[in-house]
């Protein structure tokens, strides 16, 4: 069965800094893995997807890295801003039929201003 | 347009109520699934359909009842339900249902069950 791990739990970094949230997962047999962000009562907002053969994907001052035979993925966060406060939850699309996302328990990040 | 939605936003329900989650999207996605988010743990699989066929069904009780009347739609019929389940129900779809598709979530029902 996958299981999902992310480090730290939580974090709290002054408005500025470059951070790093990490995920492993147990099985290294998945399809994708993605990376959203999840505001308090909210739903999730999908960030970066990371197909099973890419190492890594971008998007604006986010960067996924995926080294899919060591099972891990790190999401860096460059120039973090408050607005980036929220939980950040690594999430992986696994074979052999199961076809839901199997998560993490996620980053509670949050920026001082 | 990368747009879940659900209705309703909020919902409580006695244990003797019927009551159905709706979801909706127009992606032309041809997955659709159903996760249960308890307060500070991440999301669980509840079921998939692929499409509009159901693939898997992750172990979950029968007073949970899943419906796909086409592909732009999934509703969760819900019937003689627990305290327990009270949760964030959410919602998600995605291009095809073997693991190429980015998921989209919609916002999500939160249930009370008293």
């Amino acid at each position: 069965k996958q299981e999902v791990t992310q480090i730290p739990a939580a974090l709290s970094v002054p408005e500025g800094e470059n951070l790093v949230l990490n995920c492993s997962f147990t099985d290294s047999a998945i399809y994708n893995l993605q990376w959203f962000r999840q505001d308090p009562g909210k739903g999730l907002t999908s960030l970066l997807l990371i197909q099973s053969s890419q190492r890594e994907q971008t998007s604006g001052r986010l960067n996924a890295s995926l080294d899919k035979s060591s099972g891990r993925s790190t999401l860096y966060i460059a120039a973090s801003q408050p607005g980036d406060s929220a939980t950040y939850l690594c999430a992986v699309h696994s074979g052999g039929g199961a076809d839901g996302l199997t998560f993490g328990k996620g980053t509670h990040l949050i920026i001082q201003p | 347009d990368t747009e879940v939605t659900q209705t309703p936003k909020h919902l409580v329900m006695g244990m003797t109520n019927k009551k159905s989650l709706k979801c909706e999207q127009h992606m032309g996605h041809r997955a659709m699934y159903w996760y249960k988010q308890k307060a500070k743990k991440p999301p669980e699989l509840m079921f998939v359909y692929s499409y509009e066929k159901l693939s898997i069904n992750e172990s979950v009780p029968s007073r949970f009842s899943p419906e796909c009347p086409n592909s732009s739609l999934l509703n969760l019929h819900l019937h003689a339900l627990q305290p327990e389940d009270s949760a964030l129900y959410l919602c998600a779809s995605s291009q095809e249902g073997r693991g190429l598709g980015e998921q989209y979530f919609g916002p999500g029902t939160r249930l009370t069950v008293t």
